[in-house]
């Protein structure tokens, strides 16, 4: 089982700040694999990053992911905000399929 | 557009068996593809149930493997969930999910309670 450890826990920012979200994962994964959510009270996770790095559709270019095997970052440029918020990783490919513990990002 | 739906009861007694349906539009699921089934508890974060592949091989995370069916229906393009002998702690909003590939698909999710 691939074990995905989100950091920070919390990470506490001002609008128009940056946000560095990291998922490290336990073994060498796959790119294809990689998915980046965010989630807000009462509300369904929204796909923001698969495949590690690609945007869905009519999520904000100030969302972007990268990394490799077993790092993975998700950077939220300039803050918003409407992006405080919760945010998972996830593995989703041959199962088990697996998520972070998640990082909120709360105002400062 | 692919889209997924959850469907099922919303309050279910406890050590009967929970049921859900996840209707899939757009994509058919014997194609390709894994279709999974996902938690969330009060308060918590996402939790794994398990995975079925287009051709039928399922997937359980050991936490629920004694108790948890996940079966497809081709006919009706749905996949389903059965979780039997269900206590107040199997309350959670429960999502249908696409994985292994490709955009990964969810449904907005369904509110079940465990309550006598």
């Amino acid at each position: 089982e691939i074990v995905l450890a989100q950091s920070p826990g919390t990470l506490s920012l001002s609008p128009g700040d940056t946000a560095t979200l990291s998922c490290r994962a336990s073994q060498s994964v796959s790119i294809s694999y990689l998915v980046w959510f965010q989630q807000k009270p009462g509300q369904a996770p929204r796909l923001l990053i698969h495949a590690a790095s690609v945007r869905a559709t009519g999520i904000p270019e100030r969302f972007s992911g990268s990394g490799s095997g077993t790092d993975f970052t998700l950077t939220i440029s300039r803050l918003e905000p409407e992006d405080f918020a919760v945010y998972y990783c996830q593995y989703n490919g041959r199962p088990p399929w697996t998520f972070g513990q998640g990082t909120k990002v709360e105002i400062k | 557009q692919v889209q997924l739906q959850e469907s099922g009861p919303g309050l279910v007694k406890p050590s009967e068996t929970l049921s859900l349906t996840c209707t899939v539009s757009g994509y058919s699921i014997t194609s390709d593809y894994y279709w999974g089934w996902i938690r969330q508890s009060p308060g918590k974060g996402l939790e794994w149930i398990g995975s079925i592949s287009h051709s039928g091989t399922t997937s359980y995370s050991p936490s629920f493997k004694s108790r948890v069916t996940i079966f497809l229906d081709p006919s009706k393009n749905q996949f389903s969930l059965n979780l039997s002998s269900v206590t107040a702690t199997d309350t959670a909003v429960y999502y249908c999910a696409r994985g292994r590939g490709g955009t990964p698909y969810w449904g907005q999710g369904a509110q079940v309670t465990v309550s006598s």
